[in-house]
């Protein structure tokens, strides 16, 4: 099955610097790769996704790059800011094989004001 | 849409009760997940159904618990009986499995076994 590796565990910047979280994955059938950001005591929220035909998709202050030959991909944050702090987690999945999403293990972001 | 619901929001119960938690997926959702967060083991999937059927139970801890989804709007996962080390927050999530993936997280259950 899947297996999602994610590093760093724990990231702490200064606001304003940029935040790069990595993950690799096993399966190369995999083509679908979410992020989630969870805050304190909340849900893990959707804040962007990859699929397999597209190298980079940006949003905002939020980007993440997928390379399929080396299976990983990474979540770039700029202009951090304070309420950036959260964990987040990568995931991936066979998109529509109604396989589960496997998830990494969290980087807990901090932003130092 | 009202998203994900999950009731209770909290659970505090006794070593030895039976514990069931509720969740309601998105209207037009396939796929329902259930997943138990703890500071230790992170984020694990219990089990999910896609059309009503249980699909992977792999995740289940034990035979203490047990999940059912009798209908499109409907889920259960039951603990029975309960013990102090499966305090967490237990997490639904519903998606629309058709090449779209993308899972909803509802607001989770704090349950704390005494």
């Amino acid at each position: 099955g899947e297996n999602v590796e994610q590093h760093p565990s724990t990231l702490s910047v200064q606001e304003g610097d940029s935040a790069v979280i990595k993950c690799t994955y096993s399966d190369s059938a995999s083509n679908y790769f979410p992020w989630y950001k969870q805050e304190l005591g909340k849900r893990p929220q959707l804040i962007i996704d990859i699929r397999s035909n597209v190298g980079e998709k940006k949003d905002q202050r939020i980007a993440v790059t997928l390379n399929k030959t080396a299976k990983h991909f990474s979540l770039h944050i700029t202009e951090t800011q304070p309420e950036d702090s959260a964990v987040y987690f990568c995931a991936a999945t066979v998109s529509g094989s109604a396989r589960q999403l496997t998830f990494g293990s969290g980087t807990q972001l901090t932003v130092l004001p | 849409d009202a998203g994900v619901i999950q009731s209770p929001r909290h659970e505090v119960t006794e070593m030895g009760q039976e514990v069931t938690l509720r969740c309601k997926p998105i209207s037009g959702h396939n796929s329902l997940f259930w997943y138990r967060q703890t500071m230790m083991r992170g984020l694990e999937l219990l089990i999910y159904f896609n059309n009503n059927v249980p699909i992977d139970d792999s995740g289940m801890p034990e035979d203490r618990f047990s999940a059912k989804m009798p209908n499109a709007s409907f889920s259960t996962l039951k603990i029975q009986p309960s013990e102090p080390r499966d305090s967490a927050v237990y997490f639904c999530a519903s998606s629309f499995q058709r090449g779209i993936d993308t899972q909803y997280f509802g607001p989770g259950t704090r349950l704390t076994v005494l």
